[in-house]
C-alpha cells in the first residue's frame, strides 16, 4: 500500500499520560500536515512540515504538543500530560509541492485518541 | 479568522435522488478549494481540487462548480447510491494548510 499510514489507529490513555503518534507519508511527498478533528466539526489544522522544517504551527497547538519530522520522511506527534479535551481524531496528510496551486493533500486513516 | 461554511449539515435521501451541497468561503486571496469524501473508518478521499473561477469538474456521478468572486462551491451527486453515504468536506487552501468546513453528512437509503 503506497498511501499515507498512521500508527496506532486507536489509543486509549489516562489523563496525565504522554502519547506519541506516527505518520508515514507517501514516499516522494515533501510536505506533511497534522490536523485534529473533534465530533461534529471539520478537521482543524495543527502544523505542517516541508521536508524536515516545521513551517507553521496553529495557535491551537499548546506547549504540550510537539511534532517532529527528523529526516523529512515520517513524522511523530507527541502530546504530553494529556487532558480529556485532547480526545479527538488526529489526521496526517502529505502532498508534493509542485510550485502550483494544486497541492493535493492525501490523508491517512487517522489515530483516534480517547483520554479517560 | 477565516471561516468556511457548509450546508446542509446532514442530508437523508432515497436511492436515485440527486443531491447538492454548498460550501462558502472567503472570496479574497483565493488559492484553491478542495472537496473530500470521508467514509467512517477510512481515510478522507480527495474528490476535486478547484483553482479557477468558473471551474467545473466531474468524477463519475459527482461534479463540482466554483465561483471565487462570490465565494461558493457546489457539489452535486446525480442518482445517489447507498455507497455514496459519507461525510463530504470542503476545504479552503490557505497557502498550503487547509481550512475545513464542518462537513455535510449524506445518508442514502436503498
Amino acid at each position: 500500500d503506497t498511501g499515507v499510514s498512521q500508527d496506532p489507529r486507536h489509543k486509549i490513555t489516562k489523563r496525565g499520560q504522554n502519547v506519541t503518534f506516527r505518520c508515514d507519508p507517501i514516499s516522494e511527498h515533501n510536505r506533511l500536515y497534522w490536523y485534529r478533528q473533534t465530533l461534529g466539526q471539520g478537521p482543524e489544522f495543527l502544523t505542517y512540515f516541508q521536508n524536515e522544517a516545521q513551517l507553521e504551527k496553529s495557535r491551537l497547538l499548546s506547549d504540550r504538543f510537539s511534532a517532529e519530522r527528523p529526516k523529512g520522511s515520517f513524522s511523530t506527534l507527541e502530546i504530553q500530560r494529556t487532558e480529556q479535551g485532547d480526545s479527538a481524531m488526529y489526521l496526517c496528510a502529505s502532498s508534493l509541492l509542485l510550485g502550483t496551486v494544486r497541492d493535493e493533500q492525501f490523508f491517512g486513516p487517522g489515530t483516534r485518541l480517547t483520554v479517560l | 479568522i477565516l471561516n468556511v461554511e457548509q450546508s446542509p449539515q446532514s442530508l437523508h435521501v432515497q436511492e436515485g435522488d440527486s443531491t447538492n451541497f454548498t460550501c462558502s468561503f472567503p472570496s479574497s486571496n483565493f488559492y484553491a478549494l478542495h472537496w473530500y469524501r470521508w467514509e467512517t473508518a477510512k481515510s478522507p478521499e480527495a474528490l476535486f481540487v478547484m483553482t479557477l473561477n468558473g471551474d467545473e469538474k466531474k468524477k463519475g456521478r459527482i461534479s463540482a462548480t466554483l465561483n471565487t468572486k462570490e465565494g461558493y462551491s457546489y457539489l452535486y451527486i446525480k442518482g445517489s447510491q447507498p455507497e455514496d453515504s459519507a461525510t463530504y468536506l470542503c476545504a479552503f487552501n490557505e497557502g498550503g494548510k487547509l481550512i475545513f468546513g464542518q462537513g455535510t453528512e449524506l445518508s442514502v437509503k436503498p
